[in-house]
């Protein structure tokens, strides 16, 4: 069982907005910075959004990161069939002294 | 850019060691802000943390595999290395290297290394 819970799926239609979210507590996503990745079958996980709503270069703006307390969200608007995938949400535990994920998200476009 | 890279058996038998190896290219280990980890992910399954060195070499693991896990690095080399001790069928994983800031996840990936534990 996952420290960051995350919706085992979620679903919507071509050109539609999703959001995932990603629950913790104080001592991780409400006092340290939050990542997103996609992970492809059989590839390496991608980072979408780090520090909670940066993106990288390269990474489309229809990819956003938000935060409030100890919660976290990635959206995706204009979805694609290429964006199927599974998501996950990753940050650091100050009360464990570990790197914590979210048991991961599949996104489904219809 | 900065590149890592895993290196090591493919194959590992029940109650063996696994010892892979992260290379990193494009940056260096020494004096950097930065944290290097190893994280794994079973066959259909979620990612795992193991846990993070720094190049002082102070270390983290996670609790469930601590009493199996040695992480070291070697400045020298630009090189970090996993150990877990008593390999099971359950250990069969993608094995990743990262670098990550502190307070954060991994940023930078490797390629992966599936090992599988089988006699």
């Amino acid at each position: 069982q996952s420290v960051l819970t995350q919706p085992p799926s979620v679903s919507a239609a071509p050109g539609q907005t999703v959001t995932i979210s990603c629950s913790g507590s104080s001592s991780n996503i409400g006092s340290n910075f939050v990542s997103w990745y996609r992970q492809l079958p059989g590839t390496v996980p991608k980072v979408l959004i780090y520090d909670d709503n940066k993106q990288p270069s390269g990474i489309p703006d229809r990819f956003s990161g938000s935060k409030s307390g100890a919660s976290a969200t990635l959206g995706i608007t204009g979805l694609q069939t290429g964006d199927e995938a599974d998501y996950y949400c990753g940050t650091w535990d100050s009360s464990l002294g570990a790197v914590i994920f979210g048991g991961g998200t599949k996104l489904t476009v219809l | 850019q900065l590149q890592l890279q895993e290196s090591g058996p493919g194959l590992v038998k029940p109650a063996e060691t696994l010892s892979l190896t992260c290379t990193v290219s494009g940056g260096s280990i020494s004096n950097s802000p930065y944290y290097w980890a190893w994280i794994r992910q079973p066959p259909g399954k979620g990612l795992e943390w193991i846990g993070t060195v720094y190049h002082t070499g102070t270390t983290f693991y996670a609790a469930s595999l601590k009493s199996r896990v040695t992480i070291s690095v070697d400045t020298s080399k630009n090189q970090f290395s996993l150990k877990l001790t008593s390999m099971t069928a359950a250990d069969t994983a993608v094995y990743y290297c990262g670098r990550h800031s502190q307070w954060e996840s991994p940023r930078t990936w490797g390629q992966g290394a599936l090992v599988t534990v089988s006699s």
